[in-house]
């Protein structure tokens, strides 16, 4: 079974520090995303990466920064956390299958839980 | 752009009830359908596929029939049990949408024994 593992799963923080969430996937997945879960909002795509050293934005980049140096990981970074960032956090990934990756499934970690005071 | 839109919960049923959760998405392309589900305290797991039209996804007596005439991919279930309770994300990708995966806002379902 594929894993996807997150580093915290309860994180609190202060507004304008610099906060880090790691994703490690060990199933040599191509693709990983990281996104946020708000009530009544369901999930949306903060970034997303298609392969090592590559990443891509996703509809709500602002205030966050990623990177994925190696291809079982990749990190969210918020340059300087504010309360509007406090929220679940969700990194996935997903296998390419030939050009068609987009039929393939995401793969979820189980969630890192960000309180910022 | 690609959007997915799904019934607002929470739905509550008793045990053995019939399930359905509708969603309906709109696609530049010919995407690919899926239901998520995500149990307390955990991420998402996939619960279903269908990659193209008139396909049915199924898995743990869960159904859903990819419909291109109506943009539809309802969930159901005919008889649900205590441990059904979850949320239940409805979900979409293709090729138009830059391979992004867009997700519904989640239904909650309870079922009470």
């Amino acid at each position: 079974d594929v894993k996807v593992t997150q580093s915290s799963r309860y994180l609190v923080k202060r507004t304008g520090e610099k906060v880090f969430l790691e994703c490690v996937q060990d199933m040599d997945h191509e693709n990983m995303f990281w996104y946020r879960q708000d009530p009544g909002l369901g999930l949306r795509l903060i970034y997303f990466s298609y392969d090592v050293k590559m990443k891509e934005k996703g509809d709500i980049p602002e205030g966050y920064s990623v990177s994925r140096e190696k291809k079982e990981r990749f990190s969210l970074i918020l340059e300087s956390a504010s309360t509007n960032q406090t929220s679940m956090y969700l990194c996935a990934s997903r296998r390419v299958v030939g050009l068609s990756s987009y039929n393939s499934p995401l793969h979820f970690g189980n969630g890192t839980r960000l309180t910022v005071t | 752009g690609n959007s997915v839109t799904q019934m607002e919960g929470p739905v509550t049923l008793s045990e053995e009830a019939f399930l359905t959760i509708n969603c309906t998405y709109t696609a530049t392309g010919y995407p690919s359908l899926f239901w998520y589900v995500q149990y307390p305290g955990e991420g998402l797991q996939l619960l279903l596929k269908a990659t193209k039209a008139d396909d049915k996804g199924s898995n743990k007596g869960f159904e859903a029939t990819y419909r291109k005439e109506t943009t539809s991919f309802h969930l159901e279930k005919g008889s649900v049990q205590v441990s059904d309770s979850a949320v239940y994300f409805c979900a979409l990708s293709d090729q138009g949408g830059g391979f992004k995966t867009i997700f519904g806002a989640g239904t909650r379902l309870f079922v009470k024994a």
